[in-house]
């Protein structure tokens, strides 16, 4: 298993420009998450889903939107890019079951200029 | 609403020294609770949980955690560091009534000098 995949790792975008972030997992989860990581913030859950269809907000999902058309994809679109958004983005996922771990991304490292 | 609290933001301990990283938490329920580390350029990898049951949790590398109810606490421990233990590590929380969401602690880095 390739576990949880990331796509690109690094990504400058000019201010006003759209992207999108890819998250692969091949675990068969329910559950699929993205973060952002900003330095001495720890993680902040953007948006989340618990299934093919379904998706909702987290604490910081401004100027984000995301779709799970399979269970396996769960991207993430940047529309119109500020500097804020310059972060390192982490998807992960976990199993159905809150007794379970979530399995990490390596993250995407995106620098909005 | 729950909550994880990292008092610090670094802790520096000398390689061969024991050490221990603090993590405080707030839940509406019981909760489950979570330790990661995060090596530099390298998302998280989950090192312990706890879920019920004994209060002293064993993981991985040699790390433990102690879970304390009456002073909502779940800190991590190893008898002896090494260098390669410094990393950034993260504590998690996640409502056993099943929620789906899991709150991060901000991130204690920890510093082992040879």
């Amino acid at each position: 298993n390739a576990g949880v995949t990331q796509t690109p790792k690094f990504h400058i975008l000019k201010i006003g420009q759209s992207m999108t972030l890819q998250c692969t997992q091949d675990m068969n989860h329910n559950y699929m998450y993205w973060y952002r990581q900003d330095p001495g913030m720890g993680l902040k859950l953007i948006y989340y889903s618990v299934g093919a269809g379904i998706t909702d907000k987290g604490e910081v999902p401004n100027g984000y939107n995301v779709s799970r058309s399979t269970t396996e994809d769960f991207p993430l679109r940047l529309e119109l890019a500020a500097p804020s958004q310059t972060s390192v983005y982490f998807c992960a996922s976990r199993a159905t079951g809150a007794i379970e771990t979530q399995y990490f991304g390596p993250g995407t490292r995106l620098l909005v200029l | 609403a729950q909550s994880v609290a990292q008092p610090e933001d670094q802790v520096n301990v000398a390689e061969g020294n024991p050490l221990t990283v603090k993590c405080t938490y707030s839940v509406s329920g019981n909760p489950y609770l979570f330790w990661y580390v995060q090596y530099p350029n390298r998302g998280l990898q989950f090192l312990l949980k706890y879920i019920t049951g004994d209060n002293l949790v064993k993981g991985s590398y040699g790390f433990e955690a102690e879970f304390n109810k009456s002073q909502t606490s779940f800190h991590l421990k190893k008898p002896s560091a090494l260098v390669s233990d410094s990393a950034l590590y993260f504590c998690a929380v996640r409502d056993q009534t099943g929620g789906f969401k899991t709150i991060f602690g901000a991130g204690t880095r920890l510093f082992v000098k040879a």
